[in-house]
């Protein structure tokens, strides 16, 4: 049984260049939430999405970033005209549903962006 | 003032100390207190949770929760080689909230 996989798992990019980062949730769960882990600094929550909706973007930036889970396909976390503030391991985690107990989270092991 | 407040360490014991981590916390909304070992490069993973005040045992593990002091600590006992990893407090308001609150988490080694 496959965790969450998420890829790439390092990304280099340049500053104004655009970052994709897809993450499919375990088998049989689909609520996904995206978190980002800053250098120092404690995991935050972006985003929430069910398939084909977003439930809550709260945490994400208002600009530059946007996130997708279409029908098929994994997951994906877009930001576009990176910045070097962007650098950061970005977590994805999945859950079967949203009323679970704290135990039904589970994190992937992460994408790493640096910004050159 | 964080919400979540927790020393980063690091933190470094001989194998077989008994370990002890703790966070504070500001927002007494949090009811579910969560501990996740996180090794090197690698996702964060639920040693264990806790609802309200109390304590919880899991093996050598053991978590308590003060809410009236804000104050929430994980123990290790008799801690192995295999325990170095970052350990981060989670908070939540309620079982199925999905906006967890992280402290910055610990990093502990244990030394053979």
């Amino acid at each position: 049984n496959a965790g969450v996989m998420q890829n790439p798992r390092h990304l280099v990019r340049r500053r104004g260049q655009e970052a994709r980062l897809r993450c499919s949730p375990m088998k049989g769960h689909s609520h996904v939430y995206w978190y980002r882990q800053l250098p120092e600094e404690g995991l935050k929550f972006m985003v929430y999405l069910q398939k084909e909706n977003i439930i809550d973007e709260s945490g994400m930036p208002k600009e530059r970033f946007s996130a997708e889970f279409p029908k098929e396909g994994p997951s994906i976390l877009r930001i576009q005209q990176v910045v070097r503030g962007d650098s950061a391991a970005y977590f994805c985690a999945s859950s079967p549903r949203t009323s679970g107990a704290p135990g039904e989270l589970f994190f992937g092991e992460g994408s790493r962006l640096t910004v050159l | 003032q964080k919400e979540v407040e927790q020393d980063p360490g690091p933190l470094s014991v001989p194998e077989g100390a008994i370990v002890s981590l703790n966070c504070t916390y500001s927002n007494s909304a949090f009811q579910y207190f969560m501990w996740y070992r996180q090794y090197s490069r690698k996702g964060p993973e639920l040693l264990m949770y806790t609802y309200s005040s109390g304590n919880k045992e899991d093996g050598r593990f053991t978590a308590q929760v003060d809410k009236s002091s804000k104050y929430i600590s994980l123990f290790i006992r008799d801690s192995q080689p295999s325990d170095s990893a970052t350990y981060l407090c989670a908070m939540s308001p309620g079982a199925g909230s999905y906006q967890l609150t992280f402290g910055k988490g610990t990093k502990l080694s244990v030394i053979p």
